[in-house]
């Protein structure tokens, strides 16, 4: 079955990077891309980004450019998102999750990764 | 604030039906954009409920149905079940921001 696998949880300091990855299975990888969302405590979702994993063309959130980099490796199966310059609001569990390709920008995410939770503090 | 307006919260007896609205402009999804919707159970990550406004992936009980009407969306649910006690999101696209949106999310309480 389709499956995301996230790595486990993440504490660093503010200031910090911070790089998730999600193991893609049981399907062809280069035919989706990966979207990313994070969630803070008691919040709702926030879109942070997407790749394609079919020619690597990223776009991201706005207000999250110049900080986020997304990042795919097909050997594996393995899309990355790493974070830089961290700060105390960045503190929230990352979500990946598999987009289609083909009608973009009109699709939807499906399945999701279980969430790592990335806390930030000194 | 969320770009996608949802109610914060809504409820429900067992057996009743329910709804939720999803509010947004001309620059989403009264541009025509599709609107999705998920559910999250506590503690677990979002599942796919509806995709492209109106449709069920495989494994969504029909009790879950969707509508989309100018620059708003509705998510109902009939028969209502104390396992539908959730948070749920609607997710469209915007041409102003360039990136997918996301309602603020509707707790759903079974009463």
């Amino acid at each position: 079955q389709v499956q995301l696998v996230q790595s486990g949880a993440e504490v660093k300091k503010p200031g910090a990077s911070v790089k998730v990855s999600c193991k893609a299975s049981g399907y062809t990888f280069t035919s989706y891309g990966i979207s990313w969302v994070r969630q803070a405590p008691g919040q709702g979702l926030e879109w942070m980004g997407w790749i394609s994993a079919h020619d690597d063309y990223t776009s991201y959130a706005q207000h999250l450019q110049g900080r986020v980099t997304m990042t795919t490796d097909t050997s594996t199966s393995t899309a990355y998102m790493e974070l830089r310059s961290l700060r105390s609001d960045d503190m929230a569990v990352y979500y990946c999750a598999r987009v289609p390709i083909v009608g973009t920008p009109r699709n939807w995410f499906d399945p999701w990764g279980q969430g790592t939770l990335v806390t930030v503090s000194s | 604030q969320s770009v996608l307006t949802q109610p914060p919260s809504v409820s429900g007896a067992p057996g009743q039906r329910v709804t939720i609205s999803c509010t947004g402009t001309s620059s989403n999804i009264g541009a025509g954009y599709d609107v999705h919707w998920y559910q999250q159970l506590p503690g677990t990550a979002p599942k796919l409920l509806i995709y492209r406004n109106t449709n069920r992936p495989s494994g969504v009980p029909d009790r879950f149905s969707g509508s989309k009407s100018g620059t708003s969306a509705s998510l109902a649910i009939t028969g209502l079940q104390a396992e539908d006690e959730a948070d749920y999101y609607c997710q469209s696209y915007d041409n102003s921001l360039s990136g997918w949106v996301f309602g603020g999310g509707t707790k759903l309480t079974a009463l």
